[in-house]
């Protein structure tokens, strides 16, 4: 299967500093990507949609001035948790799909950040 | 009335077993059909993919769609305990955004 990369698997930061996550796809071009947050024990939350070289739509409740996604590039999304709080704290995960409607989306690894 | 039902378990079952894990949905627009499985504090990984009504096997696993009753179904055979994980249901109407709705996902355990 396709291969999406995410990094950093962990982080731990303090309060009012802001937080980059990448995402990549290694084997395949992929015009969208997805960002998601799950909490313990539930299933994955969409945060927001981004098509390469366009603005991220962001679902309903998502501060996206918080929460910066940025697809500059068929391979590379970046989130950015702009002046975390603790409440931030989350596993975020995203993943990857081609251009074609219906494709599967392909998973990266999930990353916990701890706010403190 | 969510989109996408599944039953979020837990579900224990013995080494061997076979495994039946459902979801249901409402809208008939959907065409693409995923299942995904996540181990605790991990992305989830593609397990199934398929389109429209049928049946795909890949060795222990088999995935059913029914489409008339907006039913689907993944089988696991010979249930082993490193299956015990969160499964979770996904599907979409491949439209523009190529959106997943994912379900609520069951956790499975096997136990050896």
């Amino acid at each position: 299967g396709a291969v999406v990369s995410q990094h950093p698997s962990w982080v731990i930061c303090k309060s009012g500093t802001s937080v980059k996550i990448e995402c990549r796809s290694l084997d395949f071009q992929a015009t969208t990507m997805f960002w998601y947050r799950q909490f313990p024990k539930q299933s994955l939350m969409l945060m927001a949609t981004s098509n390469e070289g366009s603005k991220a739509t962001y679902e309903q409740g998502v501060e996206k001035d918080k929460f910066l996604i940025n697809h500059a590039s068929l391979t590379l999304s970046t989130l950015t948790v702009t002046s975390a709080h603790p409440e931030d704290s989350s596993f975020y995960i995203c993943s990857a799909s081609s251009f074609r409607g219906g494709s599967a989306a392909f998973f990266g690894q999930g990353t916990r950040l701890t706010v403190v | 009335q969510k989109e996408v039902e599944q039953d979020p378990g837990p579900l224990s079952v013995p080494e061997g077993a076979i495994v039946s894990l459902n979801c249901t949905y409402s809208n008939s627009a959907f065409q693409y059909f995923m299942w995904y499985r996540q181990y605790s504090r991990k992305g989830p990984e593609l397990l199934m993919y398929t389109y429209s009504s049928g049946n795909k096997e890949d060795g222990r696993f088999t995935a059913q769609v029914d489409k008339s009753s907006k039913y689907i179904s993944l089988f696991i055979r010979d249930s082993q305990p490193s299956d015990s994980a969160t499964y979770l249901c996904a599907m979409s109407d491949g439209g523009a955004t190529n959106k997943l709705i994912f379900g609520t996902g069951t956790l499975l355990a096997v136990q050896p």
